[in-house]
């Protein structure tokens, strides 16, 4: 089954207490990115990865990290969480050019930082 | 700086009746626009995709305009049910030519009544 995969699910950690977020995709796209969703802000992206090796920012990337050492894999780094960073994180992959361009969500990573 | 922008109020809509919802953008000049639903606390599911030459495109009971002159697209499902309760949000882009990011509306969250 096609699918993004995130981990963990849920998380409830203290500021200053680096974390990471896995995301996985098992469809070989080149395309992956990651978002936060907060109440009456929307989605924003923080950081894309246009293939292994490449990463660029988003709308919202400080205080994140990222990396892209595989192709399937593009974890979500918070070196030092701040209650600021408590949100609702999705991971997404796409295929690239050539295609609909249809983002495939991961289930979503609720982050708590007190 | 680009804006996106959907109606925050949510839409309620009697069972078997139309709804319509709208997608504004300024500042920007998208190449397509997507169209994704979201049920709470899940990643958004594609829907729909129009590009910047097409004036319509339907899938089922979904139905998308786009017209570049107003900057404004157009979302409809007809002979809505309950089930098409949701938050629908568009997301108009360059594509992977140019900016590579994806820019999300804050979405309007549609509830149709049995």
């Amino acid at each position: 089954e096609a699918q993004v995969t995130q981990n963990p699910r849920y998380l409830i950690t203290v500021t200053g207490k680096k974390l990471t977020v896995t995301c996985s995709q098992n469809m070989n796209h080149e395309y992956m990115s990651w978002y936060r969703q907060d109440p009456g802000l929307g989605l924003r992206q923080i950081y894309y990865s246009m293939n292994v090796e490449v990463t660029d920012k988003g709308d919202v990337p400080e205080g994140y990290k990222v990396s892209r050492k595989e192709k399937r894999n593009f974890p979500l780094i918070l070196e030092s969480p701040s209650p600021n960073q408590t949100s609702l994180y999705f991971c997404a992959s796409t295929r690239g050019s050539g295609s609909s361009y249809e983002q495939y969500f991961g289930p979503g990573t609720r982050l708590t930082v007190t | 700086s680009q804006k996106i922008e959907q109606n925050s109020e949510a839409l309620n809509i009697q069972e078997g009746k139309t709804a319509t919802l709208t997608c504004n953008y300024t500042n920007y000049s998208p190449a397509y626009l997507q169209w994704y639903r979201q049920d709470p606390g899940r990643g958004p599911v594609f829907l729909l995709l129009i590009r910047e030459n097409e004036k319509e495109k339907r899938k089922e009971r979904l139905k998308v305009t786009f017209d570049t002159t107003l900057k404004q697209s157009l979302f409809h499902i007809t002979a809505s049910q309950p089930a098409d309760s949701a938050t629908y949000l568009c997301a108009p882009s360059r594509g992977f030519s140019g900016t590579y990011k994806y820019i999300f509306g804050t979405g309007t969250r549609l509830k149709v009544l049995a």
